[in-house]
């Protein structure tokens, strides 16, 4: 298998642009969560889907971060309109019961 | 919320000795407490984990113990190598397939 799959592995964009950030995770799992990691607040929760259904978004920062989950094989991370404080390095995990298997992130950097 | 606090924020030790990394959590409902390496430009990797109904889990080199009335857990590295050199998290959770509430993370160097 090859792992949870992330798109882009880095990004850099201006101040006021959206960033869609994108996610396959393994096949057959039926969890799936979105993380942000930044020196100051290490490894933050943002949201999480079972089953393709959002169970808990409260960690998602502000209205402007929004994710989606149309299918079991994808699901995406929006940021619009983007700024500098959101740069970070956003993880996705998926799961089939406790174990959580990360992505290799994504570099977001916003000037 | 679950609350996780993890010490020490860095440890250095010499290759060949052994690496302890202690954590606290808040909320005596969790069950499950898993321990996550990370290496540079890389995702974590759950390296090992417990749940509630064990005091102690080992593999190989690295072994966990847990101590439910305290509230804390343990991770335990022998016969450190430089190859362990990372940064280690901490979680907690208190179901299966909820959250990980993660400890602020532990920088391990390992020198030769």
């Amino acid at each position: 298998d090859a792992g949870v799959i992330q798109s882009p592995r880095h990004e850099v964009t201006e101040m006021g642009q959206e960033v869609t950030l994108r996610c396959k995770p393994i096949s057959g799992h039926d969890y799936l969560f979105w993380y942000r990691q930044t020196m100051m607040r290490g490894l933050e929760l943002l949201i999480y889907f079972n089953n393709n259904v959002p169970i808990d978004d409260s960690g998602m920062p502000e209205d402007r971060f929004s994710a989606k989950m149309p299918n079991a094989s994808f699901s995406t991370l929006k940021i619009q309109p983007s700024e500098p404080r959101d740069s970070a390095v956003y993880f996705c995990a998926s799961s089939l019961g406790f174990e959580q298997f990360f992505g290799p992130g994504t570099r977001l950097t916003v000037l | 919320g679950e609350n996780v606090e993890q010490h020490p924020s860095t440890l250095s030790v010499q290759e060949g000795d052994s690496a302890v990394i202690k954590c606290t959590y808040s909320d005596s409902a969790s069950n499950y407490f898993p321990w996550y390496k990370q290496e540079l430009g890389k995702g974590p990797q759950l390296i090992i984990d417990i749940r509630s109904n064990v005091g102690e889990k080992k593999d190989q080199r690295i072994a966990v113990t847990l101590n439910k009335t305290a509230k804390h857990f343990s991770l335990h590295i022998t016969e450190t190598q430089p190859e362990d050199s990372a940064v280690y998290f901490c979680a907690a959770s208190w179901e299966y397939g909820n959250k990980l509430v993660f400890g602020a993370g532990t920088i391990l160097r390992v020198k030769s």
